[in-house]
């Protein structure tokens, strides 16, 4: 089976521009996760989905930044207007849903975008 | 929040020597999950260890967990330059909702 699809790999755009990026969870799982990795703060939770329903996007850093599932195979999260601080390598990582009342399923990641803003 | 906390946070040993590093974390868990992380890549799961459980093994892998001490242990044996990356644990915590986060990871390098 495949696993969790990111694209693009790479995006170097110029401050201003809106970006999008893409994931493909792995086909079956029902959560799904956006993961931001800086130097300086690690890797940060942004929004999690269960079902192709946001649940929790209080990591979401500011209005600039949105995330959709409009199905279970597709997902985008998007920054409009990009900044320079938003340069990070981010990550999709899905998961099958919890089975004992705790998180006891491993997460599945992309190997992520990498995304420098000019 | 429920991060778990890794250290050292970074570790230089020759190939062939064991490498352990640690976890700490603050309340109360169900499991404990660690991951690996190759440069440029993505976090890949290693072993879960549940909070009934003191030890468990996988290949090269060993894993300790004392919820007394509320801290967990990975040890490397063996040591081989492939095992170069980033080490992190995650913490899963009975409630439902709860996600579990990630550290800054512990970057191990192996050298040849």
């Amino acid at each position: 089976d495949a696993g969790v699809i990111q694209s693009p790999r790479h995006e170097v755009t110029e401050m201003g521009q809106e970006v999008t990026l893409r994931c493909k969870p792995i086909s079956g799982h029902d959560y799904l996760f956006w993961y931001r990795q800086t130097m300086m703060r690690g890797l940060e939770l942004l929004i999690y989905f269960n079902n192709n329903v946001p649940i929790d996007d209080s990591g979401m850093p500011e209005d600039r930044f949105s995330a959709k599932m409009p199905n279970a195979s597709f997902s985008t999260l998007k920054i409009q207007p990009s900044e320079p601080r938003d340069s990070a390598v981010y990550f999709c990582a899905s998961s099958l849903v919890v089975g004992t009342g705790a998180w006891d399923q491993p997460q599945h990641f992309g190997d992520g975008t990498r995304l420098s803003i000019l | 929040s429920q991060q778990g906390e890794e250290d050292p946070q970074a570790l230089s040993i020759q190939e062939g020597e064991n490498a352990t590093m640690n976890c700490s974390y603050k309340t109360s868990i169900n499991n404990l999950q660690w991951y690996r992380q190759n440069s440029g890549r993505g976090l890949v799961h290693l072993i879960l260890i549940r909070s009934n459980e003191r030890e468990k093994h996988s290949g090269r892998l060993r894993v300790t967990l004392d919820t007394s001490k509320k801290s967990s242990s990975l040890l490397i044996t063996a040591s081989r330059a492939a095992d170069t990356a980033s080490y992190f644990c995650a913490t899963g915590v009975t409630g439902g909702s709860y996600i579990p986060t990630f550290g800054r990871g512990t970057s191990l390098i192996v050298h040849p």
